[in-house]
């Protein structure tokens, strides 16, 4: 019961924005964007996340469509460390927990 | 200074027997989590504890046990261990575990059972 739909894998060259995008059609008013990603063989870390307004932080943007039923995640100059399953995760307020999907697998080359 | 961490790494054991894997998080933070990653990558919740007291418990056999001595600790106990139980768990926490603050996963514990 999958609420997001992302794309298997991306590539992307080191230095260049990575935009990897995420269908969540169906999301809830009451249903916040977040982005993880999973290096290798390390635990989910953080990225982002949003309500409504596009967001911007240290380590990326994020960019929700106004109908609120996709958004992008933007790397602006991507690095090979990057290199990471991206999950874009749609969360309800209350107590809840994050439901990860199957991600997108980020490959940054030379 | 870790924030989340894991204590053992790797666990390799025989089936039947009986583990236990242990989490601390130093972030003052009022609510824990495990999560179970399989062979295929699929990150699932298992139990989720706010102060102490469990919160989410999704559909995991009873072998299974959380224990919360404190919000600092959220330790997975499991009984009887099988085959099937081989995976990644990862302990997390967040704030209060209301929408819209993040989690902070640990490093994972890989238990094999042969």
């Amino acid at each position: 019961d999958a609420k997001t739909t992302q794309p298997p894998s991306m590539d992307c060259a080191e230095g260049r924005a990575a935009n990897l995008p995420c269908n969540h059609s169906t999301i809830s008013g009451n249903e916040y964007v977040y982005w993880y990603r999973q290096i290798h063989s390390q635990g989910p870390q953080y990225i982002i996340h949003g309500l409504k307004n596009n967001e911007t932080n240290e380590m990326a943007s994020l960019i929700i469509t106004e109908d609120r039923k996709s958004s992008t995640l933007i790397l602006p100059h991507a690095t090979l460390r990057d290199t990471a399953v991206y999950y874009c995760i749609v969360r309800v307020t209350g107590y809840s927990t994050l439901t990860f999907g199957k991600g997108t697998m980020l490959l940054v080359s030379p | 200074d870790t924030a989340v961490s894991q204590t053992p790494k790797y666990l390799v054991t025989q089936m039947g027997n009986d583990k236990s894997i242990k989490c601390e998080q130093n972030l003052g933070h009022d609510t824990m989590y495990w999560y179970k990653q399989d062979s295929k990558k699929f990150l699932k919740i298992m139990f989720s504890y706010n102060n102490k007291e469990l919160i989410i418990n999704e559909t995991v056999p009873n072998r299974f046990s959380p224990k919360s001595p404190d919000k600092a600790h959220l330790n997975l106990h499991i009984n009887s261990l099988e085959l099937g139980d081989s995976a990644v768990y990862f302990c997390a926490s967040s704030q209060d575990g209301r929408g819209g603050e993040t989690q902070y996963f640990g490093p994972g514990t890989r238990l094999l059972v042969l």
